[in-house]
């Protein structure tokens, strides 16, 4: 058990840029999800995966945004056209879940954006 | 929609001493589950309990217990014998047993500081 990967730990980027960020989670998490955290703030819910089907999206995953898991492993979240209020703590967590079985999160160490 | 609520953004301790700190939320759901995480600085989101709410008994894991008040809807958590490592942001969450509608609603959390 390695724990949740994320990559980059930070990103930097010009408004209107485009940006990607990739979450590996814990090998045999079935469930994936992102938050987002601003400063001072409690994680706000993006969206989250069991396998590869992309069971719920919030409304604040705007157009821009897109999330996708291939092959139920890896994630990647996809910001599209940067604005400066994208600049966040990008969380990823896993866990494995089934019938009956209810697991608790485990989180990456987030990816932090700054669009400038 | 669910919605989660700390009232206290900032709690500080003596070190060895006991803090409570405060959480209520909102739901028409019967069932569903509590936790609480920790979030020291620049690291990553930990468990540190978690509450069934069909349960009536307390959890308690070491030095950490919480208080789940159902018909008040509150689930405080208690630190006994507060160290130097448990200063972090707590955050409280709910989860709804639904399938589909499994995300956590996280509150705003609490900033816990120990004093030595």
């Amino acid at each position: 058990d390695t724990g949740v990967s994320q990559d980059p730990r930070h990103k930097i980027t010009k408004r209107g840029q485009n940006v990607t960020f990739r979450c590996d989670p814990i090998s045999e998490h079935n469930r994936l999800y992102w938050y987002r955290q601003t400063l001072g703030q409690g994680p706000e819910f993006l969206t989250y995966f069991q396998n590869e089907a992309q069971l719920e999206k919030s409304r604040l995953l705007s157009d821009r945004f897109s999330a996708e898991r291939p092959k139920g492993s890896f994630s990647t979240l996809e910001i599209q056209r940067t604005e400066q209020g994208d600049s966040a703590m990008y969380l990823c967590a896993s866990s494995h879940e089934g019938t009956g079985l209810i697991s608790p999160l485990h989180f990456g160490n987030g990816t932090r954006l700054t669009v400038t | 929609a669910q919605t989660v609520t700390q009232s206290q953004p900032e709690m500080s301790v003596q070190e060895a001493e006991t803090v409570t700190l405060s959480c209520t939320y909102d739901t028409s759901e019967s069932d569903y589950y509590l936790f609480w995480y920790k979030q020291p600085p620049s690291r990553q989101m930990i468990l540190v309990i978690r509450q069934e709410a069909y349960k009536q008994q307390n959890a308690t894991e070491n030095r950490f217990s919480v208080n789940f008040q159902k018909a008040a809807k509150s689930f405080s958590l208690k630190i006994s014998d507060s160290q130097l490592g448990d200063a972090a942001m707590y955050f409280c969450a709910y989860r709804s047993p639904n399938f589909g509608n499994e995300k956590l609603t996280f509150g705003t959390g609490t900033r816990l500081t120990i004093i030595p």
